[in-house]
C-alpha cells in the first residue's frame, strides 16, 4: 500500500544549488520522517517531523509539513555532490512506516 | 554507534533452497521489520515483529516467514527460494516514535 510519493521521480543539479523534494501522502499521520540511500546501501533517518509541527531544521536540511494539503518537502541547501543520493518519505497511518518511491538527487560537481 | 547488521551483503542461492536472511540489532529496539526493495516499487514491508516470539504480516508475505526468537536477531526464511524473490532485501529496527535504524541490505540473486 502507497501512501507517500515523493516529486519529482529525479532531480539534477549543480553544486551549491538547492534542492528541493516534495511528498504528498493521502491519511492522517502521527509523524513523517525522511531517509537517505546511498546506492545500493540501507536507508539512513535525516529528519522527522510531528503532524504538530509546521518546520524542523537539522544542519543543511529543512523540511516542512502541511498537515491540511497532506504534503511535505524537504529542501537541501548548498547541495554538494555526496549529497547525491536516492531520498523517500515515509509515514506512519498505522504502527508501522509506509515509504514513497523515492526522488533520485544527482548533484553534479 | 547503534547498529543494525545483515550478515550477508550478496547472496546467489538456487531455485528451490531454503534461504536464511539474518539480522541483529544492538540497540535493545522492540520492533523490527523486513522490507524488500525493487526498481519501480520502492520499499515493500514483508513482515515485522513488535516482541519476541511475535510476528505479523506486512504487505507482501507470501512465500516467506520470519521467526524472533531473541530481542535483538530477526530472520527471514524464504521456504522455497523462487527467481521472482531476486531483490535488495534491508532490516530495520525501531523504537517508537523515533525513526528506522536500517541496515546494509543483502542484494539475493536467485538463479
Amino acid at each position: 500500500s502507497q501512501q507517500g510519493e515523493e516529486d519529482p521521480q529525479a532531480l539534477s543539479i549543480q553544486e551549491g544549488e538547492n534542492a528541493t523534494m516534495n511528498c504528498s501522502y493521502k491519511t492522517s499521520i502521527n509523524n513523517l520522517q525522511w531517509y537517505r540511500q546511498n546506492s545500493g546501501r540501507g536507508l539512513v533517518h535525516l529528519i522527522l517531523i510531528r503532524s504538530n509541527e509546521r518546520e524542523k531544521h537539522s544542519g543543511r536540511l529543512r523540511v516542512t509539513l502541511d498537515t491540511s494539503k497532506k504534503s511535505s518537502s524537504l529542501l537541501i541547501t548548498a547541495s554538494r555532490a555526496a549529497d547525491t543520493a536516492s531520498y523517500f518519505c515515509a509515514t506512519d497511518p498505522s504502527e508501522k512506516l509506509v515509504f514513497g518511491k523515492g526522488t533520485k538527487l544527482t548533484v553534479n560537481p | 554507534d547503534v547498529k543494525v547488521t545483515q550478515s550477508s551483503r550478496y547472496l546467489v542461492k538456487r531455485t528451490g533452497e531454503k534461504v536464511f536472511l539474518e539480522c541483529v540489532q544492538d540497540m535493545d529496539h522492540e520492533n523490527m521489520f523486513w522490507y524488500r526493495q525493487d526498481p519501480g516499487l520502492g520499499l515493500r514491508l514483508i513482515y515485522f515483529s513488535y516482541d519476541v516470539k511475535m510476528k505479523e504480516k506486512g504487505d507482501i508475505p507470501e512465500g516467506y516467514s520470519v521467526s524472533r526468537e531473541k530481542k535483538e536477531r530477526f530472520s527471514l526464511i524464504l521456504e522455497s527460494a523462487s527467481t521472482n524473490q531476486t531483490s535488495m532485501y534491508l532490516c530495520a529496527s525501531s523504537s517508537r516514535p523515533r525513526g528506522y535504524t536500517f541496515g546494509s541490505g543483502t542484494r539475493l540473486t536467485v538463479v
